[in-house]
């Protein structure tokens, strides 16, 4: 089972907005709008940041904005801040009751 | 507080097996389907498999080939990963989530670390 495609590394100054991607194909991403995003620092626990391709769960930060296109999805920090400065890693619903996670996205805040 | 806490985790041979646990509080744990998701250093997370809240409904990754068996316990709150005929490849941490609706997990535990090493 393929992993969705994501960076390995997107950067950009503080304040600055960046987008990270996250490619799948028509059984995962493209076919379903249960796209999620997670945020991890390291040596802690995945954090969900936003489900359903652009619901964000109560408590996270507005900056934080997802959308979907075809086969791609993408994740939006806006005002980019020091303390964003974690993996980040999209997730989806897949055919057959199963799930995918994408490779991951190393955000650097210059 | 709502929480997860795993447990269970450790060094094991290959071919040898394992059982993770992770105990469930503040929420009512039979309302709710359950994960385990694995994360091998350098490789990012894979979704190993999920439980529904009555245990009919069960699913597991492709790649773990019947090797592995989730359960719950509703009444004690927990849910279990158990792990047989364990490889190198299966060296990672161990978390298991709460799956509040399809496209959202919304509650992680800390992790447990399985060591697979001769």
């Amino acid at each position: 089972q393929s992993a969705l495609t994501q960076p390995a590394s997107v950067s950009g100054s503080a304040g600055q907005s960046i987008t990270i991607s996250c490619t799948g194909t028509n059984s995962d991403v493209g076919g379903y709008n249960y796209v999620s995003w997670y945020q991890q620092h390291p040596g802690k626990a995945p954090k969900l940041m936003v489900y359903d391709v652009s619901n964000r769960p109560s408590g996270v930060s507005n900056r934080f904005s997802g959308s979907k296109s075809g086969n791609t999805a993408s994740l939006t920090i806006s005002g980019l801040q020091a303390e964003d400065e974690a993996d980040y890693y999209c997730s989806s619903y897949r055919t057959s009751n199963s799930y995918v996670f994408g490779t991951g996205t190393k955000v650097t805040v210059l | 507080e709502v929480q997860l806490v795993e447990s269970g985790g450790g060094l094991v041979k290959p071919g040898g097996s394992l059982r993770l646990s992770c105990a469930a509080s503040g929420f009512t744990f039979s309302n709710y389907i359950m994960e385990w998701v694995r994360q091998t250093p350098g490789k990012g997370l894979e979704w190993v498999s999920s439980i529904g809240g009555s245990s009919t409904s069960i699913y597991y990754a492709d790649s773990l080939k019947g090797r592995f068996t989730i359960s719950r316990d509703n009444a004690k709150n927990s849910l279990y990963l158990q792990m047989n005929s364990l490889r190198a490849e299966d060296m990672a941490m161990y978390y298991c989530a709460r799956r509040a609706s399809t496209g959202r997990m919304d509650v992680w535990g800390q992790g447990t670390t399985v060591t697979v090493s001769s």
